[in-house]
């Protein structure tokens, strides 16, 4: 069974703050993401990753940056958190080969940080 | 602008009835369609999806339909359960794009017993 661990659910951080979240998944999938989830605007793609080391851009990836140094770890890292970074934040993982049927993309339980 | 288009944010639907969910894209490239369902303070999970070279995709009491000339596909949940009560989020992807997915910005479906 798949299983994508976000190490912090909620977190309460101020204007400023370097935060840190941290996502590791067990099953040696090549691909990891992080989202963002806000009201009426779904799900939106920050980074994302498809080997160690690599990273690319999403659709919202500015004050945002990430790091994969291992393939089963992904990190989000908000530089200098600010109040409109309050969110819902999703990372996912799936095998490499694209979204078909059999190979889904997985999400973790997700991370509510608060910047105040 | 979103390429992905839920419509309605919320339906309320009375149990054993159908729920009838709707996405609304723009891409013409999209070829792949997925449905993700989420309660609070979850992540998503996948409920169904369906290719391009199909107009209908059915598991259990979950179909989803697949209008290509519309750009169009709906979920049906029949019969709909308290249980089913979550927000529903319709993705798609693009041929040969990997993994990526664009997602519409959900539909919270509440189903009264």
């Amino acid at each position: 069974d798949v299983k994508v661990t976000q190490s912090s659910r909620y977190l309460v951080k101020r204007t400023g703050e370097k935060v840190f979240l941290e996502c590791v998944q067990d099953m040696d999938h090549e691909n990891m993401f992080w989202y963002r989830q806000d009201p009426g605007l779904g799900l939106r793609l920050i980074y994302f990753s498809y080997d160690v080391k690599m990273k690319e851009k999403g659709d919202i990836p500015e004050g945002y940056s990430v790091s994969r140094e291992k393939k089963e770890r992904f990190s989000l890292i908000l530089e200098s958190a600010s109040t409109n970074q309050t969110s819902m934040y999703l990372c996912a993982s799936i095998k490499g080969g694209g979204n078909r049927a059999g190979n889904t993309i997985y999400f973790g339980e997700g991370s509510w940080l608060t910047v105040v | 602008d979103q390429q992905v288009k839920q419509n309605s944010p919320s339906l309320s639907v009375q149990e054993g009835r159908i729920s009838i969910l709707n996405c609304d894209y723009t891409n013409s490239m999209f070829d792949y369609f997925l449905w993700y369902k989420k309660y609070p303070a979850e992540g998503p999970t996948f409920l169904i999806s369906i290719s391009s070279i199909k107009d209908k995709n059915e598991d259990g009491r979950f179909t989803v339909f697949l209008n290509k000339s519309a750009k169009h596909l709906s979920l049906h949940i029949v019969p709909s359960q308290p249980g089913d009560s979550a927000v529903y989020f319709c993705a798609a992807s693009e041929d040969n794009a990997g993994n990526m997915l664009t997602f519409g910005g959900g539909t919270r479906l509440m189903v009264k017993p």
